[in-house]
């Protein structure tokens, strides 16, 4: 089973609208850690965020914001206002302390926002 | 130069050829990465180097072989390769491997290489 998932393949959506990126994640260990990247055309993944699993406050940086719910195992990513900038393909990942070393990587999302 | 860098951005080979993949990071980090990107895969992971020693192979096979002289540096060396092996060779870096070799660190990455192998 995969760890981290990110069911939308794909989404458009129209500059200056609000975008939300889903990802869910499955795990046993009760520390872990959930990243998210952006990918633009160039292939450079660029890191986003960094969150552990004791801290459920939601962040916000800039036009960026992120709900962690472990409730629902749950790090969904909100682009407010979109950009043509922010299209990109956009990956979740999660490292977990006592499991399996790797940093498990969603399939991603490819945003594209049209002008 | 700043973060991590890669040379070349692109590379066309042969399956008869010998290339390699070259990884500078300006970090400061001890841990070093390559990690393999397909189309419609996820990320794989290939290799892992802390303080300049291997911790982790995932299976690859031989024709890939890593090479970590100091932990600025991380190279890639490829022969013999297949048409398969064709992808996005992507290099990370982090601080180390937490406790245990685990990636609870920041990885950052760099632009990658563009591999072709005809």
């Amino acid at each position: 089973a995969q760890k981290v998932t990110q069911a939308q393949t794909e989404i458009s959506v129209v500059e200056k609208e609000d975008v939300t990126l889903d990802c869910v994640y499955e795990t046993r260990d009760t520390t872990y850690y959930l990243f998210w990247y952006k990918q633009p055309p160039s292939g450079e993944l660029v890191f986003l965020i960094r969150r552990n699993s004791f801290d459920e406050q939601n962040e916000i940086s800039g036009r960026y914001s992120w709900n962690f719910q472990k409730s629902t195992s749950s790090f969904n990513f909100t682009i407010t206002a979109s950009q043509v900038v922010d299209s990109a393909v956009y990956f979740c990942a999660l490292s977990e302390l006592t499991g399996a070393n790797n940093l498990f990587f969603g399939t991603g999302t490819r945003l594209t926002v049209i002008p | 130069e700043t973060g991590v860098t890669q040379t070349p951005r692109h590379l066309v080979m042969g399956m008869t050829n010998k290339k390699s993949l070259k990884c500078e990071q300006h970090l400061g980090h001890n841990a070093m990465y390559w990690y393999k990107q397909s189309a419609k895969k996820p990320l794989e992971l290939m290799f892992v180097y802390n303080f300049k020693e291997q911790t982790e192979n995932n299976s690859v096979p031989s024709r890939f072989s890593p090479e970590c002289p100091n932990s600025s540096h991380l190279f890639l060396h490829l022969h013999t390769l297949q048409p398969e092996d064709s992808a996005l060779y992507l290099c990370a870096s982090s601080q180390d491997l937490a406790l245990g070799g685990t990636f609870t660190d920041t990885q950052y990455f760099g632009p990658g290489t563009r591999l072709t192998v005809l």
